[in-house]
């Protein structure tokens, strides 16, 4: 079956630096995406990454080895309104998207 | 670019009626449009995916009966809540995808739907 893994909840604190971890298993592999999703609210998009590699943009930035079938989505400089869900999303042989549970992040001043 | 709308931010109705909720690519033609929908702190469940002209695929476990989509162009889509009840109570949210590149979904700001 298909599978991604992410944690379900971190904390961190206002300034700090956290990496959010994602596993995924998945049959073909044809990118793997990041969406930030406020409470009430829907996703929008942070990052795509289908090469090994970091990408950066900004604070946050993504990292990708396909070999491991992992990925970490690192936030810099954290600030309250990064407070949110962060969610995995794996395309698969098909293109369809499969998506992580989520990780909700809570920001302490 | 790359907007997503949907229409009704927001809808309460009585069980036993039915909802439509729109989606709209405002800049770009949508090859394939995505259904979701999302419990209060649960991740999203894909419901459906819906390609212009052509009929919806849906996820194991949705009702296509209950759930119609209709894909009428390249930049609309709707889903009508047939016979809505309260477990029906759930935030709707629809994306769009360019089909350019790399499947990136554009997302709609979604629809609460209660059904009291």
């Amino acid at each position: 079956g298909q599978n991604i893994d992410q944690p379900t909840e971190m904390t961190a604190t206002e300034g700090a630096i956290v990496q959010i971890n994602c596993t995924y298993q998945t049959s073909g592999f044809n990118g793997l995406f990041w969406y930030q999703q406020h409470a009430g609210e829907a996703p929008t998009f942070l990052s795509y990454n289908v090469l090994d590699g970091l990408e950066e943009k900004g604070r946050f930035s993504s990292f990708l080895s396909r070999s491991k079938g992992y990925s970490y989505l690192l936030l810099k400089e954290l600030q309250m309104k990064d407070s949110a869900s962060y969610l995995c999303a794996v395309s698969d042989s098909n293109y369809q998207l499969i998506w992580g549970a989520g990780t909700k992040l809570i920001i302490k001043p | 670019g790359a907007v997503v709308s949907q229409h009704p931010s927001w809808v309460i109705c009585k069980s036993g009626t039915s909802v439509k909720i729109e989606c709209r690519s405002l800049d770009f033609q949508a090859t394939t449009m995505f259904w979701y929908r999302q419990f209060p702190k649960q991740s999203l469940m894909l419901m459906a995916t819906s390609n212009e002209g052509s009929k919806a695929t849906y996820e194991q476990g949705v009702e296509k009966d209950k759930f119609l989509i209709n894909h009428a162009s390249l930049t609309l889509s709707t889903l009508t809540v047939t016979s809505a009840h309260p477990e029906d109570s759930s935030f709707y949210i629809c994306s769009a995808e360019p089909g350019q590149d790399y499947n990136e979904q554009f997302f709609g700001p979604g629809t609460r739907l209660t059904v009291l």
